[in-house]
């Protein structure tokens, strides 16, 4: 069955240092999310991607904040000046589009020191 | 942001049934329920949905009273693997997202 993938599983940078997360969706599906988790909290929506450009993005996905598809295939979130609080797992996520589920990725661990 | 609500924690006995409840009483008529699952910190797994109807998949099944104000998803024999925290999530029409509230933590006892 096809996946979601996503790298590094697990990912440690200093504070204001640039971070690329990234995301291989299901090929063909349409629309493109990311989501973040802080330990022991809840999962929460970051941003939503479909042809080619943002079509909804949170409070949390403020200026420091990116999303690109580059290829046709990668999906990639950067997080321009990382700092203590974005530590948390960022989870990838495609659907086929309206009323179809969304199939997650296993996450990327960020820590930010 | 989350527009469904689910006791915190529950508890089954496995190879019991594990019947978990989500209301959603502002529901609109064109918006799905959707189930997932978190196991530890992994991503959160695709389990069910459903619009108005009964349904029914190797996972589990879901039951959507005929007033779409409240859904069970029913896990016919739950396995020590099933413990969980498992989340209802009604997708909005807004956009394309969606939000996650805090869900139910099952826990499966031997």
């Amino acid at each position: 069955e096809p996946e979601v993938t996503q790298t590094p599983s697990h990912q440690v940078t200093q504070m204001g240092q640039e971070v690329i997360l990234r995301c291989v969706p299901i090929s063909n599906h349409l629309y493109f999310y990311w989501y973040r988790q802080i330990l022991g909290q809840k999962v929460e929506f970051l941003v939503s991607f479909y042809n080619n450009e943002i079509s909804e993005k949170s409070e949390i996905f403020d200026d420091q904040f990116s999303v690109e598809r580059p290829d046709g295939s990668n999906f990639t979130l950067k997080i321009r000046s990382t700092k203590l609080e974005d530590s948390a797992m960022y989870f990838c996520a495609s659907d086929r589009g309206l009323d179809s589920p969304l199939h997650f990725g296993n996450g990327t661990r960020l820590t930010v020191t | 942001d989350a527009k469904t609500t689910q006791p915190p924690s529950m508890d089954c006995a496995e190879g019991r049934a594990a019947n978990l409840p989500c209301n959603h009483s502002t529901i609109s008529g064109n918006e799905y329920v959707y189930w997932y699952r978190q196991i530890h910190s992994q991503g959160p797994q695709y389990i069910i949905h459903g619009l108005k109807n009964n349904e029914t998949n190797e996972m589990a099944s879901l039951i959507i009273t005929e007033d779409r104000k409240s859904s069970t998803l029913i896990l016919p024999h739950a396995t020590l693997r099933d413990t969980a925290v498992y989340y209802c999530i009604v997708r909005l029409r807004r956009g394309n997202q969606f939000y996650f509230g805090t869900g139910t933590s099952l826990t499966v006892i031997p």
